[in-house]
């Protein structure tokens, strides 16, 4: 069964303390994994795809990489405005056309 | 600008009513799904359409029905709500497999 965990539930950083955020997954053939942030009472907003192990994306102070079995979304000296939930979702090429199979998210909060 | 857009954002209603949520797309797009989210759960599938006409069932589609008479619009009906689908929803679309965007979405009280 295709399944997503991310790691920790909850992350606390003080401004400018760089971390990371884990998103294990299983699936049966992975055709793309993807990062959202959600703010509360928000949608969820596109941050990146990535395709295959090796691959990295940057935007801003976050850089999202991939292995074969975890992505890690890094936040380099991270600021208050990037607090929120970051969700993980990945697609496989077994499954549905487009369908996501997300994680439980992690809730970044980051005190100034 | 394209956009997705949902209504009502709130809604409160009263158990074994029918309700029906809305969901708006001018991207174009041919993919459409309808998910919930729970404390503890993560967002799950509910419903999802690849076109017109077209309609699939998802994770947690029980209690729940969806109609695709045009590209924009898929709502999402709950043909006698229950307590245990009190929950936010959120409509999403996609073109194939492509990126899904999310609508702000829309938080359901069952009473």
């Amino acid at each position: 069964e295709d399944q997503v965990t991310q790691s920790p539930e909850a992350l606390r950083l003080q401004e400018g303390e760089s971390s990371s955020l884990n998103c294990s997954y299983t699936v049966s053939g992975l055709r793309g994994l993807f990062w959202y942030r959600q703010d509360p009472g928000k949608g969820p907003e596109f941050l990146f795809t990535l395709y295959s192990a090796g691959e990295e994306k940057e935007k801003e102070r976050l850089k999202a990489t991939l292995t074969k079995k975890e992505s890690f979304l890094h936040i380099t000296a991270p600021k208050p405005e990037d607090s929120a939930t970051y969700l993980c979702a990945v697609q496989n090429y077994g499954g549905s056309q487009g369908n996501l199979i997300f994680g439980k998210g992690t809730k970044l909060s980051v005190k100034p | 600008d394209a956009e997705i857009t949902q209504s009502p954002r709130h809604k409160i209603t009263e158990t074994g009513r029918q309700v029906t949520l809305a969901c708006h797309q001018t991207w174009n797009h041919n993919n459409m799904f309808w998910y919930r989210q729970d404390l503890g759960h993560g967002l799950r599938l509910i419903h999802y359409s690849y076109g017109v006409h077209d309609t699939n069932k998802g994770e947690v589609s029980d209690g729940y029905s969806v109609s695709r008479s045009n590209t924009e619009d898929l709502p999402l009906t709950l043909e006698s709500a229950a307590s245990s689908q009190t929950s936010v929803y959120f409509c999403a679309s996609s073109e194939s497999t492509d990126t899904q965007y999310f609508g702000p979405g829309t938080r359901l009280t069952v009473l």
